[in-house]
């Protein structure tokens, strides 16, 4: 079946440093599915941060950005600076193309910004 | 905007109990789902329902009913608890296909 692959279970960065977080999927469908980057900050629920429909595309919210890369079947997230109140865990998702409503998630990456 | 609420967002119970987890969102959206997450993992489909009165199995449906009484409502019952079972799981619901999902708190589960 199809799934997601987060290879970092934590990343620490300092602050104003870049960031890559690194997300890999596989899919059985034929079609290219939409693919979504969750975020939950501290205290909250899971929510949305970016989702990109098209591959090739770029997705980009709150200063991050993922490219949709079929070739590599790739969708990391990137910053190029970050910030303490960007710590939170990071889900990379992968809708299912076949039945439509499924969401295969990633096992998330927890980001800690260090001052 | 509209909001997801789950209750109880803390429930202890005894092994072998049934236990009921309830759902309801203001979206108006037809879709709502049930994950399961274990701590520091990822989330985990149990059932979805396409539309009220639907019902379809995750991957880890076995030892979960689920019922869609109304649009709004979505309520997972876990049949049978296990001891040392400690999960949060997660309410969502989306307008259909592949549309970004609203998650809601959670209910964190302990099984005595």
């Amino acid at each position: 079946g199809d799934s997601v692959t987060q290879t970092e279970g934590q990343v620490t960065v300092s602050e104003s440093k870049s960031l890559i977080i690194n997300c890999t999927y596989s899919t059985t469908s034929i079609a290219y599915p939409n693919l979504f980057w969750y975020v939950r900050y501290p205290g909250e629920g899971l929510q949305l941060l970016l989702k990109v429909i098209t591959a090739g595309q770029k997705g980009s919210s709150r200063g991050f950005e993922a490219t949709y890369n079929k070739e590599t079947t790739s969708f990391h997230l990137q910053k190029a600076s970050v910030q303490e109140s960007d710590s939170a865990v990071y889900y990379c998702a992968l809708g299912d193309e076949t039945g439509g409503y499924k969401v295969v998630f990633g096992s998330g990456t927890r980001l800690l910004v260090s001052p | 905007g509209g909001i997801i609420t789950q209750t109880p967002k803390f429930l202890i119970g005894q092994e072998g109990q049934k236990l009921t987890l309830k759902c309801q969102q203001n979206f108006n959206h037809d879709t709502m789902y049930w994950y399961r997450q274990d701590s520091g993992k990822g989330l985990r489909l149990i059932y979805y329902s396409i539309t009220e009165n639907d019902l379809q199995k995750g991957d880890l449906s076995e030892g979960y009913d689920a019922s869609r009484e109304k649009k709004s409502s979505f309520s997972l019952t876990v049949t049978s608890a296990q001891k040392n079972e400690m999960a949060v799981f997660l309410c969502a619901s989306n307008g259909g296909r592949q549309d970004t999902q609203y998650f809601g708190p959670g209910t964190r589960l302990l099984v005595l």
